[in-house]
């Protein structure tokens, strides 16, 4: 069956640093993976969309990686500050051109100063 | 906000009851979904709507029922719901072929 696995336990790190989450898939094929953000009591928050054909892309102080043979995207952070502690969702489509997405557990990132 | 708007926040109801949620997007998107989120779980899928045509229901037992009135209100009527159907339910939509979902702020739902 198709499974999505993100790190279960807490990243904690110190603010200046550079944070990296890890989203591991089996059994898709995904036509594009994404990021989002998601903060206690509240909605998840699109970040970023990197497609199969894409090695990586950037955003401000983000930056995401797609390797469709390892079958892993790693979501980096840098510079991060508290106000980035939240939990991150990676997110694939099914691979069937039916814009559906099936969602990761989450990582939850503890930023200290 | 986000642009899409889920009403009530915080809803307690009885498992006799029958409630609705709702979800409002005028952001111009054209499929509409409806999530479960329970505590160290992801988000479970349970309905898609494309162009206010329901196209996925995710093996939902049928106590919940979605209604799609047209491309921007999205509801979920509930009725004899179960304890373990506490959760969050996020509405999401997105303009087909662009990026990203764009969610609510969910519905936190407790059944007593």
């Amino acid at each position: 069956s198709q499974k999505i696995e993100q790190n279960s336990e807490a990243l904690n790190i110190q603010e200046g640093k550079t944070a990296t989450l890890t989203c591991n898939y089996t059994n898709y094929s995904p036509a594009y993976l994404q990021w989002y953000r998601q903060d206690p009591g509240r909605g998840p928050v699109f970040l970023l969309l990197i497609r199969e054909n894409e090695k990586e892309k950037r955003k401000e102080r983000l930056k995401v990686t797609f390797d469709t043979t390892l079958k892993q995207s790693l979501f980096h952070i840098t510079a991060s500050q508290p106000a980035d502690s939240a939990t991150y969702l990676c997110a694939l489509d099914m691979g069937d051109n039916t814009d559906k997405l099936i969602f990761g557990t989450g990582t939850r990132l503890q930023v200290f100063p | 906000e986000t642009g899409v708007t889920q009403t009530p926040r915080h809803l307690v109801m009885g498992m006799t009851n029958k409630k609705s949620l709702k979800c409002e997007q005028h952001l111009g998107h054209n499929a509409m979904y409806w999530y479960k989120q329970s505590a160290k779980k992801p988000l479970e899928l349970m309905f898609v709507y494309n162009f206010k045509e329901q196209t996925e229901n995710n093996s939902v037992p049928s106590r919940f029922s979605p209604e799609c009135p047209n491309s921007s209100h999205l509801f979920l009527h509930l009725h004899t719901l179960q304890p373990e159907d506490s959760a969050l339910y996020l509405c999401a939509s997105t303009l087909r072929g662009a990026d990203g979902y764009t969610f609510g702020s969910g519905t936190r739902l407790t059944v007593v």
